[in-house]
């Protein structure tokens, strides 16, 4: 079974620009979660995708956005880049059964110059 | 208060040794709880699952104490290999929640 694969693994921008990072679920999974992992910080909550609707996001401002196919893939979008927005981008899906993990994608390593 | 509060570490160990984490968590409502490992600039992978009842896998055990939310983690004869960042996740649900809450993590470095 394929884990959770994200695209491109590695970006680099400069500010002010606009970035599109995409995720696809592990077979069967509906939700998607974003986060970002800053440099030597924790993962910071994103966004939470469930059968094509946001369900959640968390504090990061207006210019952090997103959508989920009808396949459950996803996209995170970011407009007017800032140099703080360099960070490892993660997905995940999960299985909306009960008491079940999040699986995470490799990332994307997102550098703003 | 943080929703999830860990003891960042770093915690240097020798190969063989008994290590333990801890984990706290603010919200009594939280359901499911997990231990997740990062290796440097990876992403982060799930170790185990905790039950009410404790649970073990291999050289790891995890315990769970709902009255005090707290949750441990113990890793037995340390290797080399376990060196990462752990991570504790709590999973709490409602109508319009139903995201991870993890830890800032605790960092494990086993030397020879």
């Amino acid at each position: 079974e394929a884990g959770v694969t994200q695209s491109p693994t590695h970006l680099i921008k400069t500010r002010g620009q606009q970035v599109t990072l995409r995720c696809s679920p592990i077979s069967g999974h509906t939700s998607v979660y974003w986060y970002q992992q800053a440099l030597g910080l924790g993962l910071q909550f994103l966004l939470w995708y469930d059968e094509g609707e946001e369900r959640n996001r968390g504090n990061f401002p207006p210019r952090f956005s997103g959508r989920q196919f009808p396949n459950y893939s996803s996209e995170l979008n970011v407009n007017a880049l800032e140099l703080e927005d360099s960070a490892l981008y993660l997905c995940a899906s999960e299985n909306r059964g009960r008491n079940q993990p999040q699986h995470f994608g490799d990332g994307t390593r997102l550098s703003i110059l | 208060r943080k929703e999830v509060e860990q003891d960042p570490g770093p915690f240097n160990v020798p190969e063989g040794a008994t290590v333990a984490f801890n984990c706290t968590y603010s919200n009594s409502a939280s359901q499911s709880f997990f231990w997740y490992r990062q290796d440097c600039r990876k992403e982060p992978k799930l170790l185990m699952s905790v039950y009410s009842s404790g649970n073990e896998d291999g050289r790891f055990t995890a315990q769970l104490n709902r009255a005090s939310q707290y949750i441990s983690l113990l890793i037995r004869d340390s290797k080399l290999s376990d060196s990462a960042t752990y991570l504790c996740v709590v999973n709490r649900r409602g109508s319009t929640l139903g995201r991870l809450y993890f830890g800032r993590g605790t960092q494990l470095t086993v030397w020879p």
